[in-house]
């Protein structure tokens, strides 16, 4: 089955660093991956849509220069939460689609959790 | 604005019981309804279902689609501890390019 696979899997960092998540496909080629934001008990927050060579589309509300995304190739997109605070401290997990499988049918990283101190 | 509504939010029974969990959806652009399961990190998938009345089925997992009272509802029979997670629909909508808009969750407890 095909895997898609985050780092860090835990970060803590301190307020006003910024942190890079990775997500990468391992055995197949994602042109668009999604990002996703979790806050405990609640459900997965679509953040914005990696596309492979330009720009990342982002959802209302999200702020593109606070989670800065780069899916420079087929197989990796990186989320950057610049300048982290706090409230930035979240579960963030990213997804990708396989090409020739449903939309929907979608494989997810095991998720990142920051903590910004 | 699109949304996704599952309930009951949280769920406890005792292994060996049935459950139903529900997600009632109202988007702009319907394509498709999934269901993932949540252990601890990342969710997997379960089912997907873009067809009215047509039951989908895993083992003692089913799933089916009401495209005209707008919800589906996921049956776990004969439930197991392993059974425990929470539980999300998510829809998939036309426009957005395979945007999904996740529920809250239902949050699934089997007790021994």
């Amino acid at each position: 089955g095909a895997v898609v696979s985050q780092h860090p899997s835990r970060v803590i960092c301190k307020s006003g660093t910024s942190v890079k998540i990775e997500c990468r496909s391992l055995d197949f080629q994602a042109t668009t991956m999604f990002w996703y934001r979790q806050f405990p008990k609640q459900s997965l927050m679509l953040m914005a849509t990696s596309n492979e060579g330009s720009k990342a589309t982002y959802e209302q509300g999200v702020e593109k220069d606070k989670f800065l995304i780069n899916h420079a190739s087929l197989t990796l997109s990186t989320l950057t939460v610049t300048s982290a605070h706090p409230e930035d401290s979240s579960f963030y997990i990213c997804s990708a689609r396989k090409p020739g499988l449903a939309p929907g049918e979608l494989f997810f990283g095991e998720g990142s959790r920051l903590t910004v101190l | 604005e699109d949304k996704v509504v599952q309930s009951p939010l949280s769920l406890v029974v005792h292994e060996g019981d049935t459950v139903t969990l529900n997600c009632s959806y109202e988007v702009t652009n319907f394509r498709s309804l999934l269901w993932y399961k949540q252990e601890k990190k990342a969710p997997t998938f379960l089912f997907m279902l873009t067809s009215s009345g047509i039951e989908k089925k895993s083992g003692r997992l089913s799933s089916i689609l009401d495209k005209k009272e707008l919800f589906s509802i996921l049956n776990i029979t004969a439930t197991q501890t392993g059974d425990s997670a929470v539980y999300l629909c998510a829809v998939v909508l036309v426009w957005g390019a395979q945007k999904l808009v996740f529920g809250q969750g239902t949050r699934l407890t089997i007790n021994p």
